[in-house]
């Protein structure tokens, strides 16, 4: 099946230090959405996004939705030893209960 | 808010025997629900979506004779391996939506010896 290319692959990053991953598709999405998973466990959701040039914040986390709709970015600031784990970012076509379509995924290092 | 809650969590099973895993929406009533896989250091691929009351619909490349699934209620959908083999070892995670978004169960790892 599709997946969406979702770069970097992984991060190795210092505790404090700010992070960037995006995530590009081939094809439009009308929703993009942004997941964290931790190990043994179902992904959970960090931020959703609705709308073209959308730029939405849940805490420390700030994430866009690409004005040519292909295309999303996740900013974590000011990193903490909890968000280790791997971050997906996901498409879905249409608003509402339709099957979501994930990124490789970015797995997060935090080295002491 | 609400919540998805899959059963077991993990499994073993020799090769050959059939394993079912449940995928329970607790708070809201879910029409459609969603089943993935995901292998080690893998994404998650969408395996088939689960309809209520009717067959589901496998993506390509899933054996709808092998990966049975059944929602014949609006709270519970399972997934029965038929006839696992190791090569089926996998993570397996059911997803229902709510009104506006989709919450993922916790998962199942099932490892076939």
């Amino acid at each position: 099946g599709q997946q969406l290319n979702q770069s970097p692959q992984s991060m190795f990053i210092q505790e404090g230090e700010d992070v960037s991953m995006n995530c590009t598709s081939s094809s439009i999405f009308n929703t993009w959405l942004w997941y964290k998973q931790d190990p043994g466990e179902g992904p959970v959701l960090l931020i959703a996004l609705y709308k073209a040039g959308e730029l939405t914040s849940n805490g420390r986390l700030t994430a866009q939705f690409g004005i040519t709709r292909k295309d999303s970015f996740l900013n974590i600031s000011a990193s903490i030893p909890s968000d280790v784990g791997i971050y997906f970012c996901a498409g879905q076509r249409d608003f509402g209960n339709e099957k979501l379509t994930f990124g490789t995924g970015t797995r997060l290092t935090i080295i002491p | 808010g609400a919540v998805v809650s899959q059963h077991p969590s993990w499994v073993i099973c020799k090769s050959g025997t059939s394993v079912k895993i449940e995928c329970r929406s607790l708070d809201f009533q879910a029409t459609t629900m969603f089943w993935y896989r995901q292998f080690p250091k893998q994404s998650l691929m969408l395996m088939a979506t689960s309809n209520e009351g009717s067959k589901a619909t496998y993506e390509q490349g899933v054996e709808k004779d092998k990966f049975l699934i059944n929602h014949a209620s609006l709270t519970l959908s399972t997934l029965t391996v038929t006839s696992a083999h190791p090569e089926d070892s996998s993570f397996y995670i059911c997803s229902a939506g709510g009104r506006e978004k989709l919450f993922f169960g916790s998962g199942t790892q099932l490892s076939v010896l």
